[in-house]
């Protein structure tokens, strides 16, 4: 059962567009949700994360946007740029519990 | 930032030898550290969860016997893939979070390839 949805697969934004990236979740004892940027052959690494007591974060150009009663969540990264081109996962972590749900992933590309 | 370190970073064994990784985390005490195997193009996979002094949990259809971790400090954890064979080529992902932390950090990742 996968616990987290993320869409789409892939994308390919142009540079200087906004980059988009959805996940949606079931189980509303997830309290923690952070985002992941990987790189080819690389770690992933902690972009950005949010808790369901605000609706909106922001980290230079990457947001996150949450909407709980729809029990979803979004990445925006503004201005994109070539070097964003990476993998992003979302993720969620269950209140009291330590272990990450991943969603499967999506592939960004930011044409020049 | 907290980082964690993994090594080797990349290894390449023969079938039916043992390969060791080990994950450190170099400015934090990682109470917690989560070992992932991840395949091209795909989600992380998680292996198995170990708390420092206890014994991992394993995830469902993970060989404790074959995937040995040991986390005997608040510092670093290994990974043993013992008799390895060309189906556990893969990329492995070390993870640790510790209490002064809410957030989940990564390691660089391991190559193993088995030939």
């Amino acid at each position: 059962q996968q616990q987290v949805k993320q869409s789409p697969q892939s994308l390919i934004v142009q540079k200087g567009g906004i980059s988009i990236i959805n996940c949606a979740y079931e189980n509303t004892a997830f309290d923690y949700f952070p985002w992941y940027q990987q790189f080819p052959g690389k770690g992933p690494a902690l972009l950005i994360a949010i808790r369901p007591d605000v609706s909106e974060k922001k980290e230079g150009r990457f947001t996150i946007s949450f909407n709980k009663s729809a029990k979803q969540f979004s990445l925006h990264i503004m201005d994109s740029q070539p070097g964003d081109s990476a993998t992003y996962f979302c993720a969620a972590r269950y209140s009291g519990y330590s272990t990450l749900t991943f969603g499967k992933g999506t592939m960004l590309l930011v044409s020049p | 930032g907290a980082v964690v370190s993994q090594h080797p970073s990349w290894v390449i064994c023969k079938s039916g030898t043992s390969v060791k990784i080990e994950c450190r985390s170099l400015d934090f005490q990682a109470t917690t550290m989560f070992w992932y195997r991840q395949f091209p193009k795909q989600s992380l996979m998680l292996m198995a969860t170990s708390n420092e002094g206890s014994k991992a949990t394993y995830e469902q259809g993970v060989e404790k016997d074959k995937f040995l971790i040991n986390h005997a400090s608040l510092t670093l954890s290994t990974l043993t893939v013992t008799s390895a064979h060309p189906e556990d080529s893969s990329f492995y992902i070390c993870s640790a979070r510790s209490t002064s932390y809410y957030e989940q950090y990564f390691g660089p990742g391991t190559r193993l390839t088995v030939t």
